[in-house]
């Protein structure tokens, strides 16, 4: 049983197209997060979700827009496709606070964006 | 200016070779992750360091956090093609929102 799945795997999509990357988590988790690693490899945190309400929302360009229905989805969406948006997405869920007692995210297994 | 710094970038051995990444920062944290990361997966936490000076080891890595919670380091033993992988450490930043900032990242390489 998947803990943190993302669909779809690779996403092959033209430029100024719009494109949705769901994300879901079955460990009750109360917070869930994206970030994107580009092709040095590093991660950027881009939003973050707890139950529902938005608390980390990076320098993101407005194209992109988080969505969590319940406390279990995340989802992100993003309007007219760049170049510059090819990378891979990934989608990671925590315990609430859990800076506090040190617990690690869980991460799915990323979604490769190419826009061509 | 990255808030973690990993050293070095890339790293290719032999196996049965030692080896140590390096997690700099100038900042303080209250406590250091490490992750590792294979081909197509996303990072998999492999330990957390709390206090300054803290040993940690997992089989053949050895895990430290400097006294001064600012450094952070991982030292794999007798490395195995196993070991192959991305590297990352992360520490808990930002006030409030307390996210979760990634090092640069450390790609190693264990060939047969």
């Amino acid at each position: 049983d998947t803990a943190v799945s993302q669909t779809p795997k690779y996403l092959v999509t033209q430029m100024g197209n719009d494109k949705s990357i769901k994300c879901e988590q079955n460990l009750g988790h109360d917070t869930m997060y994206w970030y994107k690693q580009d092709s040095k490899k590093f991660l950027k945190i881009m939003f973050s979700y707890n139950n529902k309400e938005l608390i980390i929302n990076e320098t993101v360009p407005n194209r992109f827009s988080p969505k969590s229905p319940d406390k279990a989805h995340l989802n992100l969406h993003i309007n007219s496709l760049e170049l510059g948006d090819s990378a891979v997405y990934f989608c990671a869920s925590s315990p609430t606070r859990a800076y506090r007692s040190n617990y690690g995210y869980t991460f799915g297994s990323g979604t490769r964006l190419t826009v061509v | 200016t990255q808030l973690l710094e990993q050293s070095p970038q890339f790293l290719s051995i032999q196996e049965g070779e030692n080896l140590t990444v390096y997690c700099n920062s100038s900042s303080v944290f209250s406590s250091l992750q490490w992750y590792r990361q294979e081909p197509g997966e996303g990072p998999v936490l492999l330990v957390t360091v709390v206090t300054g000076g803290e040993v940690k080891k997992l089989k053949r890595l050895t895990f430290q956090f400097g006294d001064a919670r600012k450094d952070s380091s991982l030292h794999i033993t007798a490395a195995q093609p196993g070991d192959t992988g991305l590297y990352l450490c992360a520490g808990y930043y930002g006030g409030a929102t307390n996210k979760l900032i990634f090092g640069t990242g450390t790609l190693l390489a264990v060939q047969p």
